[in-house]
């Protein structure tokens, strides 16, 4: 079976800083990985996805997630916060052909 | 539209009602994935269907819920006898061969509340 953990419920940065959001799986092998953004009352948008190859995968809006297959995770990046990125992130992995989400963690944007 | 379009967007019932939320893919999507999105929880996968047919249903939490796509475009999501925790968001998501494998495109999502 597949699962993800997102271990924050929520993260408070300030605008300008930068961002770590943690993710780590469970699945037998390697993986389909992604990361989505859901804006309150919107669905949800594909930031980044990995299925193979370099484990540093680059997205839309800045952000970036690292694979790495030891620690099972992958961890969601962006250098420099701005106030629109508050919003829910929900890591998610897909095996056979049926995405699993994680929980989400919020995040909160200081001005 | 282009996107996913889901309906209605907002559905109060009261316990015991029965319910239909509707979902529009986007043209030509093959797959279609309906998700149950609890308050502050991550998409519960309920079922999957790859054009008409109904592929994965394991999700679905009781008999109450059903779910079908006659001809492989427009599916609808019946609940039965609603009860209160079967108050959420209920999030359909559309995807074709040609988008990359497992990318979904979700709707806003139907946002039921049971009385």
């Amino acid at each position: 079976a597949q699962s993800v953990t997102q271990p924050d419920i929520h993260i408070t940065v300030s605008e300008g800083a930068s961002l770590e959001l943690r993710c780590n799986y469970s699945y037998g092998a390697t993986p389909y990985l992604f990361w989505y953004v859901q804006s309150p009352g919107q669905g949800l948008q594909l930031l980044l996805k990995y299925f193979s190859g370099d484990t540093l995968v680059q997205g839309i809006k800045g952000f970036e997630a690292e694979f790495k297959r030891s620690q099972s995770s992958f961890n969601l990046r962006k250098p420099s916060v701005h106030w629109s990125d508050a919003a829910e992130y929900f890591c998610a992995v897909m095996g056979s052909y049926i995405p699993t989400f994680g929980r989400g963690t919020s995040l909160i944007v200081h001005p | 539209g282009a996107g996913v379009s889901q309906s209605p967007r907002y559905k109060v019932a009261k316990r015991g009602q029965d319910v239909a939320l509707r979902c529009d893919p986007i043209s030509g999507h093959v797959s279609l994935f309906w998700y149950q999105q609890a308050l502050g929880q991550g998409p519960e996968f309920l079922t999957y269907f790859q054009n008409e047919a109904q592929l994965d249903k394991s999700g679905l939490p009781s008999d109450r819920f059903f779910a079908e796509r006659p001809e492989g475009s427009v599916s609808t999501l019946k609940i039965q006898r609603t009860q209160q925790e079967d108050s959420a968001v209920y999030l359909c998501a559309s995807s074709s061969p040609e988008s990359s494998a497992g990318e979904l495109f979700f709707g806003e999502g139907s946002r039921l509340t049971v009385l």
